[in-house]
């Protein structure tokens, strides 16, 4: 079975522009979340997609937005990039019966 | 709001000493409770889960945790570390029984990183 497949690994972008990062959840599973992870603030909440619902939504500004298709892939947005936004985004996915979530290995954004 | 602490920012053992990481969490209802583990550079890989029952219970690469309600407690224990357990140890908590919607929104500690000496 397929992991948690996050797309791309890697990215550079400047101030200002705006970046898209793609997530494929294991197959069979509905929910995918989305967290920043940066060594201030660590593993901080984004937001989570439920049959293509935005259920939960983290403290972060407008500037972040996200989406789920009808096959449970899921995209999130940051537009206007400032520096602060450099950090690894990861995706996860679970049943959406329990607690247990299944991590990407992260789209790393830097900032310039 | 709910809270997870992990007092130890590092830890430095030697390989085939045992290991203890702390966790201590702060919540309105009961919890699920999680360890996770990250290589550099990786993902999260879960290591153990308590959902319920026995207090003690068993992961992957030969962890396991206790759960102490009285204590708020979830720690991470291991009799004998390898070399390749060196990473970075999340403990996190979601709030049990929530349905389907709120299971993916997890609050993390700090994390623990883990060096192993030879």
């Amino acid at each position: 079975k397929a992991g948690v497949t996050q797309t791309p690994r890697y990215l550079i972008k400047t101030r200002g522009q705006q970046v898209t990062l793609s997530c494929s959840p294991i197959s069979g599973h509905r929910s995918v979340s989305w967290y920043q992870q940066t060594p201030g603030q660590g593993l901080q909440f984004l937001f989570e997609y439920f049959s293509e619902t935005q259920r939960n939504k983290g403290n972060f500004p407008g500037r972040f937005s996200g989406r789920q298709f009808s096959n449970s892939r899921s995209e999130m947005n940051v537009s206007t990039l400032e520096l602060g936004d450099s950090a690894l985004y990861l995706c996860a996915s679970n049943t959406g019966r329990t607690g247990e979530l299944f991590f990407g290995e992260g789209s790393r954004l830097t900032v310039l | 709001a709910q809270s997870v602490t992990q007092p130890d920012i590092h830890i430095t053992v030697s390989e085939g000493a045992s290991l203890e990481l702390r966790c201590n969490y702060s919540y309105g209802a009961t919890p699920y409770l999680f360890w996770y583990v990250q290589s550099p550079g990786q993902g999260l890989q879960l290591l153990l889960k308590y959902f319920s029952g026995d207090t003690l219970v068993q992961g992957i690469k030969g962890f396991e945790a206790e759960f102490k309600r009285s204590q708020s407690s979830f720690n991470l224990r291991k009799p004998s570390v390898h070399w390749s357990d060196a990473a970075e140890y999340f403990c996190a908590v979601v709030r049990a029984n929530a349905g389907g919607t709120s299971y993916g929104k997890l609050t993390f500690g700090q994390g623990t990183i883990l060096t192993v000496h030879p």
